[in-house]
């Protein structure tokens, strides 16, 4: 069967360095998405890979490894309105997005 | 008015009332989705719509029809819901179906009583 496995929650400190995993079973891969959500908001788009590496967008970044089926968002600098939860999602061969269930980031100050 | 919106904000309902869940979206795109969002579950995807057509019913009781009169606009018409179908409802829309550059609304947060 296809499925996302990612924490269920974390904590780190403010100012800190934090890593979110993310590892993936899907019939087929077309990308990976990392999506952000604050408790009662929308979830926001935060990145997209389909090739292997890392890809930077300010202090966020996200790493794809294809072969290992595995992902990881990176946040720098941690701030308090960075508490939200950060859902990994993986598109299979069929275009159909498979969802994680979320990881609670807590940031302490 | 810019990106997703979903009215109403929050809905309780008993299992015997009939209710509807509206969303507009204001980009100009051409898919638009429905997903139930249960705490500490993943995103379900319930329904798809390219260009006003379904795409996509994963497997979602009939309690739950959706309706997409143009590309801007959909709607989720509830009836005879359960408890268990308490959960926030999301909308989103995209470009194409494929998902890249989705965009989603704020959700509506349902209670069955």
């Amino acid at each position: 069967g296809q499925n996302i496995d990612q924490p269920t929650e974390m904590t780190a400190t403010e100012g800190a360095i934090v890593q979110i995993n993310c590892t993936y079973q899907t019939s087929g891969f077309n990308g990976l998405f990392w999506y952000q959500q604050h408790a009662g908001e929308a979830p926001t788009f935060l990145s997209y890979n389909v090739l292997d590496g890392l890809e930077e967008k300010g202090r966020f970044s996200s790493f794809l490894s294809r072969s290992k089926g595995y992902s990881y968002l990176l946040l720098k600098e941690l701030q308090m309105k960075d508490s939200a939860s950060y859902l990994c999602a993986a598109l299979d061969s069929n275009y159909q997005l498979i969802w994680g269930a979320g990881t609670k980031l807590i940031i302490k100050p | 008015e810019t990106g997703v919106t979903q009215t109403p904000r929050h809905l309780v309902m008993g299992m015997t009332n009939k209710k509807s869940l509206k969303c507009e979206q204001h980009l100009g795109h051409n898919a638009m989705y429905w997903y139930k969002q249960s705490a500490k579950k993943p995103l379900e995807l319930m329904f798809v719509y390219s260009l006003e057509e379904r795409v996509e019913n994963n497997s979602v009781p009939s309690r739950f029809s959706p309706e997409c009169p143009n590309s801007s606009h959909l709607f989720l018409h509830l009836h005879t819901l359960q408890p268990e179908d308490s959960a926030l409802y999301l909308c989103a829309s995209s470009p194409g179906t494929d998902y890249r550059e989705q965009f989603f609304g704020p959700g509506t947060r349902l209670t069955v009583l």
